[in-house]
């Protein structure tokens, strides 16, 4: 297991269509998490998922988002009916259930809404 | 609600140089983490040093050490000997350890390290 895994790295997309992204975390991490980075500023939160259920989300996470984590393992980010306003990267980490706190991000998917 | 405030946008320093990247936070919490990370251009976000609240030691990691304040809610990152594999963008980040431990993060310092 070398990392957290994000498919896809790039994609572009017109107004108004439906994209999915999907996550890989670490195989024996049970925490996953979501962010959106938009250009030249930090992440933030979008939600989070201990195993297979969906604990926390943001109130940036519009009813057009939707995440899922069938069986504790992998994540999808789906985003319906896309704006422009949603072209950002959006990052996966995962993290093991522990006081540790340190969090593993995946290289992100890059969205770009024309 | 937490927040982190990172003031400056870009450094800019010479190889073998020190350099400190501020960062300060707000939150009423009293037990919590706080981390520093580095995004290379064009790669994932790695972990470079993390403290935990409780204690008072500053934490090291190699060329990389924290100066923490607790009373004053800051968290500064400094680099010793820079080499150019530091460029990148740094951010400071906050988490609360009980809960979801989502991470809040500041907007970023864009550091270049040159020859």
């Amino acid at each position: 297991d070398t990392g957290v895994s994000q498919d896809p790295r790039h994609k572009i997309t017109k107004r108004g269509q439906n994209v999915t992204f999907r996550c890989d975390p670490i195989s024996e991490h049970n925490r996953l998490y979501w962010y959106r980075q938009t250009l030249g500023q930090g992440p933030e939160f979008l939600t989070y998922f201990q195993n297979e259920a969906q604990l926390e989300k943001s109130r940036l996470l519009s009813d057009r988002f939707s995440a899922e984590r069938p069986k504790g393992s992998f994540s999808t980010l789906e985003i319906q009916r896309t704006e422009q306003g949603d072209s950002a990267m959006y990052l996966c980490a995962s993290s093991l259930d522990r006081a540790t706190g340190e969090a593993f991000f995946g290289q992100g998917t890059r969205l770009t809404v024309v | 609600a937490q927040t982190v405030t990172q003031s400056q946008p870009e450094m800019s320093v010479q190889e073998a140089e020190t350099v400190t990247l501020s960062c300060t936070y707000d939150t009423s919490e009293n037990n919590y983490y706080l981390f520093w990370y580095k995004q290379p251009p064009s790669r994932q976000m790695i972990l470079v040093i993390r403290q935990e609240a409780y204690k008072q030691q500053n934490a090291t990691e190699n060329r990389f050490s924290v100066n923490f304040q607790k009373a004053a809610k800051s968290f500064s990152l400094k680099i010793s000997d820079s080499q150019l594999g530091d460029t990148a963008m740094y951010f400071c980040a906050f988490m609360k350890v009980q809960g979801a431990q989502k991470l809040v993060f500041g907007q970023g310092t864009r550091l270049t390290i040159n020859p």
